[in-house]
């Protein structure tokens, strides 16, 4: 059964930094891209990252660009997210989704990790 | 960025056939994906290319639609079928998800 485990999440004031994790199990960690995905409450999902299988290629949209890292372990079958200069707008629960082999689309998610900025 | 157009909420009554619809601001061809959010919950995949289900997915659960429109239908809908269902599409960059449809029941 494939299992994606969040945790790291918590308050943080804004400008500060945040790393999350994902442990992965369940599969073979090291043949799948990986992505964060986020929610802001009450909001709809907006993706945050995507890595390669080896973790060389990675890809953010604009709003994260330079501020957030995405990295992978896969000796650990672990996922990570580094999140500095954080602002209000990056109040959201992520989500670390397992993509789709060969395909943009995610096909499990985890329970999702809450991230709370605000002084 | 792709604009993805969803109607806020819809209810029916179970047992009723229902359709929603997702609209881009620009072609996607068929990489169109829907997912079901239950309050609480991560999101799940329930369609993929458009028209394609995903593994465990009851067949109640069918999608149509290329270019710039899409359609998740459920028929007949069920009472655990009270969810939010997103759509996604990943033919331009950056991927970018509808805000949502909320489907209650009656």
């Amino acid at each position: 059964e494939v299992q994606l485990v969040e945790s790291g999440g918590g308050l943080v004031q804004p400008g500060r930094s945040l790393k999350l994790s994902c442990a992965a199990s369940g599969f073979t960690f090291s043949n799948y891209y990986m992505a964060w995905v986020r929610q802001a409450p009450k909001k709809g999902l907006e993706w945050v990252a995507t890595i390669s299988t080896s973790g060389s290629r990675t890809y953010y949209p604009d709003s994260v660009k330079g501020r957030f890292t995405i990295s992978r372990d896969n000796a650990k079958s672990s996922l990570y997210l580094q999140m500095n200069s954080l602002k209000s707008e990056d109040t959201a629960t992520y989500y670390c989704a397992r993509r789709s082999y060969a395909q943009n689309y995610f096909d499990y998610w985890g329970q999702g990790v809450m991230v709370t900025v605000s002084s | 960025d792709t604009v993805l157009t969803q109607s806020p909420a819809l209810a029916v009554s179970p047992g009723e056939r229902v359709s929603i619809s997702c609209r881009a601001s620009e072609g996607v061809n068929s990489y169109m994906h829907w997912y079901q959010q239950k309050p609480g919950q991560q999101p799940k995949l329930l369609i993929y290319k458009a028209s394609n289900l995903a593994s465990g997915v009851p067949a109640r659960f069918s999608g149509s639609g290329s270019g710039t429109d899409f359609t998740l239908t459920i028929d007949p809908v069920e009472a655990d079928d009270t969810a939010t269902y997103f759509c996604q599409q990943s033919w331009n960059d950056p991927y970018t998800f509808g805000a949502g449809t909320k489907l209650e029941l009656k």
